[in-house]
């Protein structure tokens, strides 16, 4: 069945870095467009960006444009998120999510959390 | 501006029926939506589509309990005989060129 793994989250202070993955498994992965989108603790839902089945289309919401990077590795089917100058207001759940205008699988999730 | 608007919050009693709400805004009624539903402490799960003539496909494994409809620029969810585990957030989300649009989210109590 499809899988959606998320992973490299933590703790971390402001204006750091961090990479963000996302790993698929059960469907062709290079076939798909793919999201991330966040949630902060407490809070609704928060598109952040997505990518094309094949790298060649990214948008990205304006909250994070310039300091956030989508970009995906087909081959070993996985997507990935670069999130750089991390702010306080950065803090939250980090989900990857299947599909182009429907969002159609999710995975759990990995947290990220901006403290000083 | 795209815009997706839903009541904070509803409640209904076991076994009963819910119908939630999300409004598109103004310039944007013709668009289709999907509905989200978020249990506690999970990562959301993908509901259905509803199209502006009301018609709906729902994802995989959703109970028959799940339908959608439209009237104008709204767009409905209703669950009948509600569960225990249907308690959580539902949220609705629409797109655009190059933007992707949640609504604010509904908390469901069930009773």
């Amino acid at each position: 069945q499809v899988q959606l793994v998320e992973s490299g989250g933590g703790v971390v202070q402001p204006g750091r870095s961090l990479r963000l993955s996302c790993a698929a498994s059960g469907f062709t992965f290079s076939n798909y467009a793919i999201h991330w989108v966040r949630q902060a603790p407490g809070k609704g839902l928060e598109w952040v960006a997505v990518i094309s089945y094949d790298g060649g289309n990214k948008y990205y919401a304006d909250s994070v444009k310039g300091r956030f990077t989508i970009s995906r590795d087909n081959p070993k089917n996985t997507l990935y998120l670069q999130v750089n100058s991390l702010r306080v207001e950065d803090t939250a759940m980090y989900y990857c999510a299947k599909g182009w205008e429907l969002l159609q699988q999710w995975g759990q999730g990995t947290l990220v959390t901006v403290s000083s | 501006q795209l815009v997706l608007t839903q009541s904070p919050s509803a409640s209904a009693s076991l076994g009963a029926s819910v119908k939630l709400t999300c409004t598109l805004s103004s310039g944007h009624s013709s668009s289709a939506i999907a509905w989200l539903q978020q249990q506690p402490e999970k990562g959301p799960r993908y509901l259905m589509k509803v199209n502006n003539d009301g018609s709906h496909n729902k994802g995989d494994g959703i109970p028959d309990r799940f339908s959608g409809s439209s009237s104008g620029a709204e767009r409905y969810l209703t669950i009948s005989s509600l569960q225990s585990e249907d308690e959580g957030d539902y949220y609705c989300q629409t797109w655009g060129t190059g933007i992707r649009v949640f609504g604010g989210g509904t908390k469901l109590t069930v009773l």
